[in-house]
């Protein structure tokens, strides 16, 4: 069955950076746009940033853009995001989520998610 | 970028009671639009993708309507397990955007 599994959560102090992992299984990673999406404290979830399947696609939201960065390892079946500059408003539970379709899409699997709190 | 805005923030119900919850788009997103269950601790799982398709396993008490800019989540007879968050989600335009959440809690 599909899994996904995110790692890399911490308490960061801001401007610290910080890099999240997430471990994919079940199906081919290489089929497939991968995201982040995060959740902060009692709001609704926050698209974050999109990777087409070979990675050579990118977008992200405004609120990241220019201090997030994904990737993925299709090799490894891994995405992973690069999170520096960090505010405290970055603090979050942060979720990879498998594209259901090219393009603009829905997320039909998601991880458990990881934690990641700024704080000074 | 597209706000969604859910209503209502809160809904009390007894269990056997249908649910209805609303989903408004400040621009068109056609049909475009899924709602995600979320209970506490765990990540969304989504329940309906645009507008009206019930995603894999999902039972038939949740159904899905609307287009445009209003949508409209139903669950026919509300059971234990049915009493979570859920959130409205646009694939409309980017940034895919989500709505603020309604939690249906047991009156």
């Amino acid at each position: 069955q599909v899994q996904l599994v995110e790692s890399g959560g911490a308490v960061v102090q801001p401007g610290r950076s910080l890099r999240l992992s997430c471990a994919t299984s079940g199906f081919t990673l290489s089929n497939h746009a991968m995201h982040w999406v995060r959740q902060a404290p009692g709001k609704g979830p926050e698209w974050l940033a999109l990777t087409s399947y070979d990675g050579k696609n990118t977008k992200y939201a405004d609120s990241v853009k220019a201090r997030f960065t994904i990737s993925r390892d299709n090799s490894k079946n891994r995405v992973y995001l690069q999170m520096n500059s960090l505010r405290l408003d970055d603090t979050a539970v942060y979720y990879c989520a498998k594209a259901f379709i090219v393009g603009p899409t829905f997320f039909d699997y998601w991880g458990q998610g990881t934690l990641v709190t700024v704080s000074s | 970028e597209v706000v969604l805005t859910q209503s209502p923030a809160t809904l009390s119900l007894s269990p056997g009671e249908r649910a209805t919850l609303s989903c408004r788009a400040s621009e068109s997103v056609s049909g475009y639009l899924a709602w995600y269950q979320q209970r506490p601790g765990q990540a969304p799982r989504l329940l309906i993708y645009d507008s009206s398709n019930r995603a894999t396993d999902i039972p038939a008490r949740f159904s899905g309507s609307g287009s445009g800019t209003d949508f409209t989540l139903t669950i026919s007879s509300l059971e234990p397990e049915d009493f979570a968050v859920y959130y409205c989600q646009q694939r409309g335009s980017w940034p895919l955007t989500f709505g603020g959440g309604t939690k249906v809690e047991i009156k």
